[in-house]
């Protein structure tokens, strides 16, 4: 069984397009976490999601909004697409803060290409 | 100016020869170093934590140091199998919790 499980593995789409990223955990954890690994393999945290309360960073644009209906998912919406957003995405979990959050369950990645 | 930053970007070594990897942070209030390794297409997958200068954390040819500035991952007569990419990462009290991530050394071992 895939402890964190994000789909799809690929993502090919148009400049302006809007399009979504899904990602499940079934550890149980408490905190779930978007990263983007650019052609540079820098890994970036862009949002952590804990108890509903949802940590941004400033650099992220707008146009990401991740999305959790609940503790098990943590979806990324992109809205209008741009060239620059093309990266490897991924999906990550920990348990709740105080009980080991630093390690981190990473998911396969998804790689987003906008042509 | 980067908080963490990984030396040397890119390693290549023979088989059994051993060599250490460095992971030099600036940020205050450390709550945390750790060392992930990435295989291509695949995401990080956690090795080590460790939380003050002077910890030691051992896994098979692995061996993770840390003192006040930095860390290192030291690999003891490696195999092919170790070839990856290793990130090192830090959670501070200005990261919200979140760990902060150096861009990593590719490590390559020849048969």
């Amino acid at each position: 069984d895939t402890a964190v499980s994000q789909t799809p593995k690929y993502l090919v789409t148009q400049m302006g397009n809007d399009k979504s990223i899904k990602c499940e955990q079934n550890l149980g954890h408490d905190t779930m976490y978007w990263y983007k690994q650019d052609s540079k393999k820098f890994l970036k945290i862009m949002f952590s999601y804990n108890n509903k309360e949802l940590i941004i960073n400033e650099t992220v644009p707008n146009r990401f909004s991740p999305k959790s209906p609940d503790k098990a998912h943590l979806n990324l919406h992109i809205n209008s697409l741009e060239l620059g957003d093309s990266a490897v995405y991924f999906c990550a979990s920990s348990q709740a803060a105080g009980q080991g959050t630093e390690k981190l369950f990473f998911g396969s990645g998804t790689q987003l290409s906008v042509l | 100016e980067d908080q963490v930053t990984q030396s040397p970007e890119a390693l290549r070594l023979q088989e059994g020869e051993s060599s250490s990897l460095n992971c030099s942070y600036t940020v205050s209030g450390l709550r945390g170093l750790f060392w992930y390794r990435q295989d291509p297409g695949k995401g990080p997958e956690f090795l080590f934590t460790l939380y003050s200068a002077g910890e030691e954390k051992e896994k098979e040819r692995l061996k993770a140091t840390l003192t006040k500035k930095e860390s290192f991952l030291h690999i003891t007569a490696p195999k092919p199998e170790d070839s990856a990419t290793y990130l090192c990462a830090v959670k501070y009290g200005g990261s919200q919790g979140n760990l902060i991530f150096g861009k990593g050394t590719k490590l390559s071992v020849k048969p």
